[in-house]
């Protein structure tokens, strides 16, 4: 089935620093959200998306909806060891759709001590 | 105020066996989805079920068919089971009717076929 490309799909970063990473699809979408997911665990709903352009942050997240609506970035900033996890990032073609979503295949964000 | 619940929480199988997977949705959410998720991808819709019935469906055989219950609880069924069915299967509830309802996904059951 189709999946959304993020990227990276793997980042390894020192605690404190920022995080960035992106995810790109083929057609539009008018919902974006981004999940995290750690070990073990099903993906919890981090920042929800729902128009052209918006820029939305939930404490050192920071997501926004890309204007061509075929993409989406989330930013971690100041980074701290529970970042540490799986981040998808999510789709619909319809504003607030819930049904059908399409999800990225993911970036694994690791903290080097 | 309990979350999404699945059990069983692991699940080893043989080819061409049947299972069964079940889910308590979230207090007060009327709607279940079913995905899969296999290793080191995203999770893959399966279906939808609302007033138990199949709202949607994702690009899946017919091996794989759902229940929703009175209650709102629902079973996926898995049929003749294949090596590729390996992976963890996530239910996820939500509100109908409601605008901009997210999904809320249980911790899954890691099925493995053997």
């Amino acid at each position: 089935g189709q999946q959304l490309n993020q990227s990276p799909q793997s980042m390894f970063i020192q605690e404190g620093e920022d995080v960035s990473m992106n995810c790109t699809s083929s057609s539009i979408f008018n919902t974006w959200l981004w999940y995290k997911q750690d070990p073990g665990e099903g993906p919890v709903l981090l920042i929800a998306l729902y128009k052209a352009g918006e820029l939305t942050s939930n404490g050192r997240l920071t997501a926004q909806f890309g204007i061509t609506r075929k993409d989406s970035f989330l930013n971690i900033s100041a980074s701290i060891p529970s970042d540490v996890g799986i981040y998808f990032c999510a789709g619909h073609p319809w504003v607030g759709g819930n049904e059908k979503l399409t999800f990225g295949t993911g970036t694994r964000l690791t903290i080097i001590p | 105020d309990a979350g999404v619940t699945q059990s069983p929480t692991h699940l080893i199988k043989t080819r061409g066996q049947q299972v069964t997977l079940r889910c308590s949705p979230k207090s007060g959410h009327d709607t279940v989805s079913w995905y899969q998720q296999a290793l080191g991808q995203g999770p893959q819709f399966i279906f939808q079920y609302y007033e138990e019935e199949e709202r949607q469906r994702g690009n899946f055989p017919d091996r794989f068919s759902g229940h929703q219950f009175p209650n709102y609880s629902s079973e996926l069924n898995v049929n003749a089971l294949l090596l590729g069915d390996s992976a963890l299967y996530l239910c996820a509830s939500s509100l109908s009717g409601t605008v901009n309802s997210p999904l809320h996904f249980g911790n899954g059951t890691r099925l493995t076929v053997t």
